[in-house]
């Protein structure tokens, strides 16, 4: 159990366009998911926190208007970047939390953005 | 706040070496949990352990080994006997009261055949 999808795994677009990933828990309710971003040899990164049904949460820096954050079921939350630029190329990982106390967080297996 | 500190930035070994990786966090809270991942190239986030702060007992799980020690605020991780397939960049993690995972900067470790 506990098993947490991403969708697509990899996107290039071009420069300007708005991209989509979406993070779906498979066999359990999440009430929080988590994006994070991963340079290239670096850690992850929490960009945002997103609760079920309310606002997400943005880290320090995190761009609200460019990182768009919908958790719109228990099993869903998506993240838009918008008007991609190059350096927005990252990868992107979720991660759902499955019980209440937040412990233990199930990580999806990423998206690779690359725009041109 | 928290901080997790992976001083190590790279290890290469050779096969059947073992490699010990370091992991020292910081945290104001009593309650907190420590992780340690595996990232192999493929990008995926293998889970490979999940410590809290009242158990501090050393584990062992195959070729894998922890040792917590909450006097120097540590959390290493072992590899026995190390394998080609253990190459990959290992995170270690802290959670605390409020349910952010707060990531080092992980070290890459080479396995050589």
């Amino acid at each position: 159990g506990a098993v947490v999808s991403q969708h697509p795994s990899r996107v290039i677009c071009k420069s300007g366009t708005s991209v989509k990933i979406e993070c779906r828990s498979l066999d359990f309710q999440a009430t929080t998911m988590f994006w994070y971003r991963q340079f290239p040899k670096k850690s992850l990164m929490l960009m945002a926190t997103s609760n079920e049904g309310s606002k997400a949460t943005y880290e320090q820096g995190v761009e609200k208007d460019k990182f768009l954050i919908n958790h719109a079921s228990l099993t869903l939350s998506t993240l838009t970047v918008t008007s991609a630029h190059p350096e927005d190329s990252s990868f992107y990982i979720c991660s759902a939390q499955r019980d209440p106390t937040g412990n233990e967080q199930f990580f999806g297996p990423g998206t690779r953005l690359t725009v041109l | 706040a928290q901080k997790v500190t992976q001083a190590q930035t790279e290890i290469s070994v050779v096969e059947k070496e073992d490699v010990t990786l370091d992991c020292v966090y910081e945290t104001r809270d009593t309650t907190y949990y420590l992780f340690w991942y595996k990232q192999p190239p493929s990008g995926e986030l293998v889970f490979l352990i999940r410590r809290n702060s009242f158990d501090e007992q050393n584990e062992i799980s195959g070729r894998y080994s922890w040792n917590f020690q909450k006097s120097t605020s540590s959390f290493n991780f072992t590899i026995t006997a190390s394998q080609v397939v253990d190459s990959a960049v290992y995170f270690c993690a802290l959670i605390n009261n409020d349910y952010k995972l707060s990531f080092g900067a992980g070290t890459t470790v080479t396995v050589r055949a």
